[in-house]
């Protein structure tokens, strides 16, 4: 199976900051690594697919990139509608998540 | 636009089973995966299986074999998810999602409280 490993639980930043959340494979995923959004109120969305490629409808302040087993998600300008908890997803094997970014405001 | 509305929440008694519905539209029902989705209080997302509405194949997470049953009913465009022998382990909100381009849309989820 592959274990798929975000090592900062939880991070805090101020509004107009760049935040950069990681993200670990535990063998090569090939680029096939998705982003979601889970809101406070439990609403998820799915922000990156392919590693890459913004998904219908989110704002480009998000991107993605990585290879083999280290990706990121980075957010430019931290907005306030931001404060969310991050999750990434294999996709290479079968579905598994990382356990999560819970990204809060200084 | 596509939606997926899920039925609500449900309290049951352990050993029991329980069955959740996730109906879907705004688009063909049976030209993309269902999947199902587990999140316990203040934890992570864990992927339980995906059903393919068009022939109804399924694929399972090895630790939900025996636990859910995923089934479809293409007369309605609903996805079900059956939760069998209940214990508090199974107490969590549930989700499912269509899967495209990853898991492209979600349904509001449904919580599943397992007590006596």
């Amino acid at each position: 199976d592959i274990q798929m490993t975000q090592t900062t639980s939880s991070l805090s930043a101020s509004l107009g900051d760049r935040v950069t959340i990681s993200c670990r494979a535990s063998q090569d995923i090939s680029n096939y690594l998705n982003w979601y959004q889970q809101k406070p109120d439990g609403t998820v969305k799915l922000l990156i697919y392919y590693t890459s490629r913004l998904h219908s409808g989110v704002p480009s302040r998000f991107s993605g990139s990585g290879s083999g087993t280290d990706y990121s998600l980075t957010i430019s300008n931290l907005e306030q509608e931001d404060i969310a908890t991050y999750f990434c997803q294999q996709g290479n094997t079968l579905w598994t998540f990382g356990g999560g970014t819970k990204l809060e405001i200084k | 636009q596509v939606q997926l509305q899920q039925s609500g929440p449900e309290l049951v008694k352990p050993g029991a089973l329980v069955k959740i519905s996730c109906k879907a539209s705004g688009y063909t029902f049976t030209s993309y995966d269902i999947n199902w989705v587990k999140q316990r209080p203040g934890q992570g997302l864990e992927w339980i299986g995906w059903i393919y509405p068009g022939d109804g194949s399924t694929k399972y997470n090895e630790k939900f074999k025996g636990k859910a049953t995923l089934t479809a009913d293409k007369s309605s465009s609903t996805a079900y998810m059956q939760l069998s022998s209940l214990t508090s382990e199974n107490s969590a909100v549930y989700f499912c999602a269509r899967s495209s381009t990853g898991f492209d849309y979600w349904g509001q989820g449904t919580t599943l409280t397992v007590s006596s």
